[in-house]
C-alpha cells in the first residue's frame, strides 16, 4: 500500500530536549515536505526537499532542521524544542512534476511543554 | 498574508442539504487542489483543476475554477454525514518548490 508513515503519533517533551520526528515514503517519491496545522492559521510548510541531498526552507523554518540522506527517509529535527513549537505536524511526499497528488502521512501531534 | 480565503469557516447543515464553499485570492494560481481532512488523519486529495473555467465533478462533489484562476468553489449536493470534514483549497504556483499555498480550511459538518 502507498504510504507516508510518520512516527510518533503523540509526542510530549520539554522545553529544550532533542527530537525527532522520522517520515518515510514507500512510494519512490522525489520530492517530500514537512507542514505545521494550528488553529485558525491552516497548514504552513516548514521545509521542503527536492530530492537526495536537496533541501530549502519553506514559510516557517525557524527552530527545525532536516536532512534527506536517502529518497525514502526524511526527518524533521528540533534541536531546541519550544512552547510555541506544540503543533500538529505533517509529512508529504509527491512526484516531482508540477500538480502532481500530495500524500501525506497521519501526523504528528506534539506539545513541548 | 493569507494568499487563500476560504468561506465560510465553519458549516453545520442538515442531511441532505447543499452547500458551496469558496476560496478567495488576489493572486493567479497555476492549479488549485481540494483536499478534505477528517479528524486524526492528514489531508486526502480530492481534486486537481488546473484550466480557468474548468468544472470538475466527483460524484456529489463538484469543483469549479475561476475563469482568472484566482478562485475556486466546492459545491456539494444532498450532502451525507460521511461528508464531513475539514475541506482545505491549496494553490499551486511555479517554481522549484512549486509551492501549495494553503487556506485555513472549512470546517463542515453534516447532522443525520
Amino acid at each position: 500500500e502507498a504510504q507516508v508513515t510518520q512516527n510518533p503519533r503523540y509526542l510530549i517533551t520539554v522545553t529544550g530536549k532533542k527530537l525527532t520526528v522520522t517520515c518515510s515514503q514507500n512510494m519512490n517519491h522525489e520530492y517530500m515536505s514537512w507542514y505545521r496545522q494550528d488553529p485558525g492559521l491552516g497548514l504552513r510548510q516548514i521545509y521542503y526537499s527536492m530530492n537526495v541531498e536537496v533541501t530549502d526552507k519553506g514559510d516557517v523554518p525557524e527552530g527545525y532542521k532536516v536532512s534527506r540522506k536517502e529518497k525514502r527517509n526524511f526527518p524533521l529535527i528540533l534541536e531546541s524544542p519550544s512552547p510555541n513549537q506544540t503543533s500538529l505536524y505533517f509529512c508529504a511526499s509527491r512526484r516531482q512534476a508540477a500538480n502532481e497528488k500530495l500524500f501525506f502521512g497521519s501526523g504528528t501531534q506534539l506539545s513541548v511543554l | 498574508t493569507q494568499l487563500l480565503e476560504q468561506s465560510p469557516q465553519f458549516l453545520s447543515i442538515q442531511e441532505g442539504e447543499n452547500l458551496t464553499v469558496y476560496c478567495n485570492s488576489s493572486s493567479v494560481f497555476s492549479s488549485l487542489q481540494w483536499y478534505r481532512q477528517e479528524p486524526g488523519e492528514g489531508p486526502v486529495l480530492l481534486v486537481t483543476v488546473v484550466t480557468g473555467g474548468e468544472v470538475k465533478k466527483l460524484k456529489r462533489l463538484t469543483f469549479q475554477f475561476g475563469d482568472a484562476r484566482k478562485d475556486s468553489s466546492l459545491h456539494i449536493t444532498a450532502a451525507q454525514p460521511g461528508d464531513t470534514g475539514l475541506y482545505l483549497c491549496a494553490g499551486g504556483r511555479g517554481g522549484s518548490n512549486y509551492k501549495l499555498t494553503f487556506g485555513k480550511g472549512t470546517l463542515l459538518t453534516v447532522n443525520p
